[in-house]
């Protein structure tokens, strides 16, 4: 089976503070995302990424960057964290170039910006 | 505004009965694909329905497609207690490359 891990589940930063939040996918997976889902709104997509060293845009790109040095792990950055951050974020990834394949989702972090 | 809409938000069935989840998207597509998310937890993909067919089976989930009515629907047939979740369909369009979310349809089953 797939496994996605986020690197944590509850984190607590403050205003200001630049965010890391890490996802390594353990199945060779091209593609990887970074969401992230707020009541009433479902999953929104901030980037994405469909090989190693790219990255794309998402639909709410704003406040983030992401980084992929290795195929396994994308990384999303908050440059300077603001309180509408706060939000449940989770990665995901897929298999194969920019097709349309079931993806592959980890638990979840539940950021919080004080 | 999201591509895709599911009804309803919230549904409530009793251990046994048939619970039935719609989706509505706005723009064409090329497949739609159903996720169920558990409490605190992250999605998991249930099952995926291209634009050229109507009605796929997996297990106790039934999946169908109306292209000319832009929606798609989940059923879940003699539910149980474990079945409960948040439900969401997803439309993946070419054009774009991604898949587009819908608000989801927390669903209930009582024992």
């Amino acid at each position: 089976d797939v496994k996605v891990t986020q690197s944590s589940r509850y984190l607590v930063k403050r205003t200001g503070e630049k965010v890391f939040l890490e996802c390594v996918q353990d199945m060779d997976h091209e593609n990887m995302f970074w969401y992230r889902q707020d009541p009433g709104l479902g999953l929104r997509l901030i980037y994405f990424s469909y090989d190693v060293k790219m990255k794309e845009k998402g639909d709410i790109p704003e406040g983030y960057s992401v980084s992929r040095e290795k195929k396994e792990r994308f990384s999303l950055i908050l440059e300077s964290a603001s309180t509408n951050q706060t939000s449940m974020y989770l990665c995901a990834s897929s298999l194969g170039g920019r097709t349309n394949q079931p993806q592959h989702f980890g638990d979840g972090t539940r950021l919080s910006i004080l | 505004s999201q591509q895709g809409e599911e009804d309803p938000q919230a549904l409530s069935i009793q251990e046994g009965e048939n619970a039935t989840m719609n989706c509505s998207y706005k723009t064409s597509i090329n497949n739609l694909q159903w996720y169920r998310q558990n409490s605190g937890r992250g999605l998991v993909h249930l099952i995926l329905i291209r634009s050229n067919e109507r009605e796929k089976h997996s297990g106790r989930l039934r999946v169908t497609l109306d292209t000319s009515k832009k929606s798609s629907s989940l059923l879940i047939t003699a539910s149980r207690a474990a079945d409960t979740a948040s439900y969401f369909c997803a439309s993946w369009m070419d054009s774009s490359y991604k898949l587009i979310f819908g608000s989801g349809t927390r669903l209930l089953v009582r024992p």
